[in-house]
């Protein structure tokens, strides 16, 4: 199995460019997440998903807009692409909405917006 | 709301000695559980261990270990006989309810940088 995947790896943008990131999980899991990762605020998360077809807003979701439209992939777009949306971003997956289950995460794509 | 506090942005700790990462969390839900992550310098994201609410005795796994104090809301975690390859970001977090519809979110906290001297 791959786990979580997340293409690209690495992108650089110019402010008001547009990009979509792609995650992909080979586990079968209900739940998906994207997070952002700055220096010193640990992870935010910006937008998820329950299950195939469904989405809800995070910690940080202006800006972002996602999609799951099959139930292995989660989209994260950015419209308009600022400056603040430099970071990497993780994708993450989970199993179910039980508390104990821990999230496995994608490898981080690093985002900048010169 | 949830909240987890990691109060140590870095710590060092000489190889073959244990070392104890502090996080607090807040939270009045009943059941929640308590995860530990290592990121290293290459970035990825590791799980290391869990710990549910409900658990009577301490999470262990392998040097790792979870010291819970449920009522003081901690949940440090424990390195025993460090070696190099720890060195790395250290991340709390909590699943918790999410205000409404069952565990669905995770809180983190803002990491401790460890680093493992020779």
């Amino acid at each position: 199995n791959a786990g979580v995947t997340q293409t690209p790896k690495f992108r650089v943008l110019k402010t008001g460019q547009s990009m979509t990131l792609l995650c992909a999980q080979d586990m079968n899991h209900e739940y998906m997440y994207w997070y952002r990762q700055d220096p010193g605020m640990g992870l935010r998360l910006i937008h998820y998903s329950v299950g195939e077809g469904t989405t809800a807003k995070g910690e940080v979701p202006d800006g972002y807009n996602v999609s799951r439209l099959k139930k292995q992939n989660f989209l994260l777009g950015l419209e308009s692409a600022a400056p603040s949306q430099t970071s990497v971003y993780f994708c993450a997956s989970g199993l179910d909405s039980s508390p104990y289950n821990e999230q496995f995460f994608g490898p981080g794509t690093r985002l900048t917006v010169l | 709301a949830q909240k987890i506090t990691q109060t140590q942005p870095g710590m060092f700790v000489q190889e073959k000695e244990a070392v104890t990462l502090d996080c607090t969390y807040d939270t009045s839900d009943p059941s929640y559980g308590l995860f530990w992550y290592k990121q290293p310098s290459s970035g990825e994201m590791i799980f290391l261990i869990y710990q549910g609410s409900y658990d009577q005795q301490n999470a262990t796994e392998g040097r790792y270990s979870l010291n819970f104090q449920k009522a003081r809301k901690s949940a440090n975690l424990v390195i025993s006989a460090s070696q190099l390859g720890d060195s790395a970001m250290y991340f709390c977090a909590m699943r918790g309810l999410s205000g409404g519809g069952g565990y669905q979110k995770v809180t983190f906290g803002t990491g401790t940088k460890l680093q493992v001297i020779p």
